[in-house]
């Protein structure tokens, strides 16, 4: 069954360092999003992604967070340098095509970013 | 604003017991609503959704829930815990059309499901 795919599982970083999260959704959809989750608590939203470019995001998005698809695979976010409190599980999702917006998200397991 | 609220951070119960984890929600116009399971150190598991229809939706392992308009909830349910089913539980609503309208879920704060032996 396809799934979504994300590295790296578990990333420890410096504060003030860049991290790239690299995401592979599955292949025919359309939509990407990024979530996070501190600490096994809520699930909040990021940002969301079609047609190249950003679609909606969060106020947590700022400015020290960016998201790219460099190919047709991978979807990537960076952030730019880090702080304590991005300590967190980021998951990818993806959702298949825009007919019908009533599709669920599917998940890939997440990347745990620790910063020290 | 659309937002979603589990009530209880946790349900216990015993093993062969029926379960509810309880969601309410409040959304402009038809609610798309969905549940989803995390396991420990994993990603969210789909479950079941509602988007129209009759009531009552099923799911996966034996999941389904309700969907009641008047009362704006969207409990799910099992006739029959089983231990492997402890995980922690998300109900999850997707904004109606409208500009903003990217298809994201906003997700409730999470319920932890205990299932004893």
């Amino acid at each position: 069954e396809p799934e979504v795919t994300q590295t790296p599982s578990h990333q420890v970083t410096q504060m003030g360092q860049e991290v790239i999260l690299r995401c592979v959704p599955i292949s025919n959809h359309l939509y990407f999003y990024w979530y996070r989750q501190i600490l096994g608590q809520k699930v909040e939203f990021l940002v969301s992604f079609y047609n190249n470019e950003i679609s909606e995001k969060s106020e947590i998005f700022d400015d020290q967070f960016s998201v790219e698809r460099p190919d047709g695979s991978n979807f990537t976010l960076k952030i730019r340098s880090t702080k304590l409190e991005d300590s967190a599980m980021y998951f990818c999702a993806s959702r298949p095509t825009a007919g019908g917006n009533t599709g669920e998200l599917f998940f890939g397991e997440g990347s745990r970013l620790t910063v020290l | 604003a659309q937002s979603v609220a589990q009530p209880e951070d946790q349900v216990n119960v015993a093993e062969g017991n029926p379960l509810t984890v309880k969601c309410t929600y409040s959304v402009s116009g038809n609610p798309y609503l969905f549940w989803y399971v995390q396991y420990p150190n994993r990603g969210l598991q789909f479950l079941l959704k509602y988007i129209t229809g009759d009531n009552l939706v099923k799911g996966s392992y034996g999941f389904e829930a309700e969907f009641n308009k008047s009362q704006t909830s969207f409990h799910l349910k099992k006739p029959s815990a089983l231990v492997s089913d402890s995980a922690l539980y998300f109900c999850a609503v997707r904004p109606g059309w409208g500009s903003s309208n990217t298809g994201k879920l906003i997700f409730g704060q999470g319920t932890t499901l205990q299932v004893k032996p």
